[in-house]
């Protein structure tokens, strides 16, 4: 019965470096959520899956952004030429549908030096 | 365009006092409210939502309409409820269905024994 898990817990990259950051849902969640939270800030939202289906994309701050969701399952979330300003936690949250109470991860802690 | 305030950033009360995390919204339609809670070290948790109507670890809160406000309360309030708060609306989005969250900034709740 594991819950969300996301890999690495934290990520050091150089500024101008691509990163990947790795999303398990729990099983048979269909709803997955991606979001940013920024140092004393409350999570924000970046993107929804509706298994496969990338729903909503209005959160994702730039095109360096971009994130996947292939087979319904595992996503990722990939910035490229990362920026100081992409310092911050990134939730993953999955939930079983609409309007279910959402699961959220530990969070991946990403750091750009 | 939705809005979540919590104007507290810390409350510290001693046990045994009642605690109210005040949380104030804006949104147009007829919007989903819900509290979250991270505990130290631990991930992001659903504490309640305003339509199930539940007291969860005594909180309770109700959604006041005509305030636009959800403050959380609990009448005695105890060392383990030592944590971060998130007042959280989900209103959907447009052209997605989706039911990602808006969060607020959070508030650090502090009980001193």
């Amino acid at each position: 019965g594991a819950g969300v898990s996301q890999s690495p817990r934290y990520k050091v990259a150089k500024r101008g470096q691509d990163v990947a950051l790795r999303c398990d849902p729990i099983s048979g969640h269909v709803s997955l959520f991606w979001y940013q939270q920024a140092l004393g800030q409350g999570p924000e939202f970046l993107t929804y899956f509706q298994n496969e289906a990338q729903l909503d994309k209005s959160g994702l701050p730039s095109d360096r952004f971009f994130a996947e969701r292939p087979e319904g399952s595992v996503s990722t979330l990939k910035i490229q030429r990362t920026q100081q300003e992409d310092s911050a936690v990134y939730l993953c949250a999955s939930s079983r549908g609409v309007n279910t109470e959402a699961f959220f991860g530990q969070g991946t802690r990403l750091t750009v030096v | 365009a939705q809005r979540v305030t919590q104007p507290e950033k810390l409350l510290s009360v001693f046990k045994g006092a009642p605690v109210e995390l005040k949380c104030n919204y804006s949104y147009s339609g007829s919007p989903e409210l819900f509290w979250y809670v991270q505990y130290s070290r631990q991930r992001l948790q659903l504490l309640l939502r305003h339509i199930s109507r539940e007291s969860i670890k005594g909180f309770t809160a109700d959604l006041n309409k005509g305030e636009t406000s959800f403050h959380l309360k609990k009448p005695f309030a105890q060392e383990e409820d030592s944590a971060m708060y998130y007042c959280a609306l989900s209103g959907g989005y447009s052209g997605g269905g989706a039911d990602g969250l808006t969060f607020g900034k959070g508030t650090h709740l502090i009980i001193q024994p």
